[in-house]
Parts: C-alpha cells; structure tokens; sequence
C-alpha cells in the first residue's frame, strides 16, 4: 500500500513565487526523501530528512518533517520553469523476505509558467 | 553521482511475445536493484529486489513466471517480461545500490508498448 500521500495533486505557479508541496504518511520511519522526475524520465534523488531532523535545506530547496503529523513539506523558493516535474515523498519500509524498499507518494506535478 | 543505465529507453512488442529490459550500474557495484512500474499520471511501484547472485524477492501480486528478474552481476540486472500483452504495457524503472547504507540510484526508464 502507497506510504505517502501528496498533496497538491497538481500545482501551477508562475516563475518566481514558491511552491510547497506537501507529503503524509501512516507508519515510524527512519527517513523521508524527495525525488523529482520530469515527464517520462527516470527519478532524480533531491533530498534525504533523517527522523531525528525537523528541517533540511539544499540550494532552493527546504524541507521540513514533523513526525507527530507524519508529514512532510518541500518547498521550492524562487520557482523557475525548468522545475516543472513530478515530485514524489518515499519513505523506507520492510519489503518481502525483510529488505527494505522505497515506497512512493502519489506525487505533485508542479508546472511553473514562465 | 552515479549512473544507472537503461536499456532499451522505448520497446514496442507485440502480444504474446517477450521482450527483455537491461539495468546497469556504470561506476559502482550494486549488490541491490531494484525494478519498479510507473502507470501514466501514477506513482512509482515496486515489481521486485534483487541481490547479486540470489534469486529476486517479489512484492505481493506481482507475477514471478511473467516478470522475469536476474541479476547475474554486480553490474547488471535484467527484467523479462513473458508474453506480453497490452496491460504490461508501462514505464518501467529500475534503481540500483551498492549497499543498503547508500541511497537508490535510478536508471531513466523504459517505455514499453504492447501491441
């Protein structure tokens, strides 16, 4: 079953303003991560959040993790057309025979106008 | 980073017959790869892990006689999918890590189209 749930499904901004995207999930995780993929591409790694961290930056990236909530945001500051993507949250779970394994949010596609 | 390669990026088959997908990683060893499924406008969905050397472990309702998975090398998986029929059609992603302390690295996918 999906682990995380987005939320906007879809999200249209105009260059330069910010967007926030927004991740929930149900079970105890060790870490949170973001990816990114632009339309039938393969995914991109943006961002890993540990449990015991409540706020990560990189570049114009930031994300936050509040575990209480079970939640997560990403925003995007300063917004160009070139993040025009899918962005998904995933998090660790036990998968068959005990490995563990990723499992993906529904994602936010994120178009940025220019 | 490190690359992860696909191929082929697009196969177009038709019904009935079998078409193989290659995953490499190009610049590490993965002892773990992983195979996903990406319907249109979906979320990304794991098939299957494989370890090197080991047979592939299945996520609950996937198929194991259709979906064939081997990882016959530290560099290489591949992913068979047996008599293929229009529904297979899909993204398929695989991901590949050296060790389970490292991240996933994701290969660029590839369109499969079942005729």
């Amino acid at each position: 079953s999906q682990q995380g749930e987005e939320d906007p499904q879809a999200l249209s901004i105009q260059e330069g303003e910010n967007a926030t995207m927004n991740c929930s999930y149900k079970t105890s995780i060790n870490n949170l991560q973001w990816y990114r993929q632009n339309s039938g591409r393969g995914l991109v790694h943006l961002i890993l959040i540990r449990s015991n961290e409540r706020e990560k930056h990189s570049g114009r990236l930031r994300v936050t993790l509040d575990t209480s909530k079970k939640s997560s945001s990403l925003l995007i500051t300063a917004s160009r057309a070139a993040d025009t993507a899918s962005y998904f949250c995933a998090t660790e779970a036990l998968g068959q025979g005990g490995s563990e394994k990723l499992v993906f949010g529904k994602g936010t596609k994120l178009t940025v106008n220019p | 980073g490190a690359v992860v390669s696909q191929h082929p990026s697009r196969v177009i088959c038709k019904s009935g017959t079998s078409v193989k997908i290659e995953c490499r990683s190009l610049d590490f060893q993965a002892t773990t790869m992983f195979w996903y499924r990406q319907f249109p406008k979906q979320s990304l969905m794991l098939m299957a892990t494989s370890n090197e050397g080991s047979k592939a472990t299945y996520e609950q309702g996937v198929e194991k006689d259709k979906f064939l998975i081997n990882h016959a090398s530290l560099t290489l998986s591949t992913l068979t999918v047996t008599s293929a029929h229009p529904e297979d059609s899909s993204f398929y992603i695989c991901s590949a890590r050296a060790d389970s302390k490292y991240e996933q690295y994701f290969g660029p996918g590839t369109r499969l189209t079942v005729t």
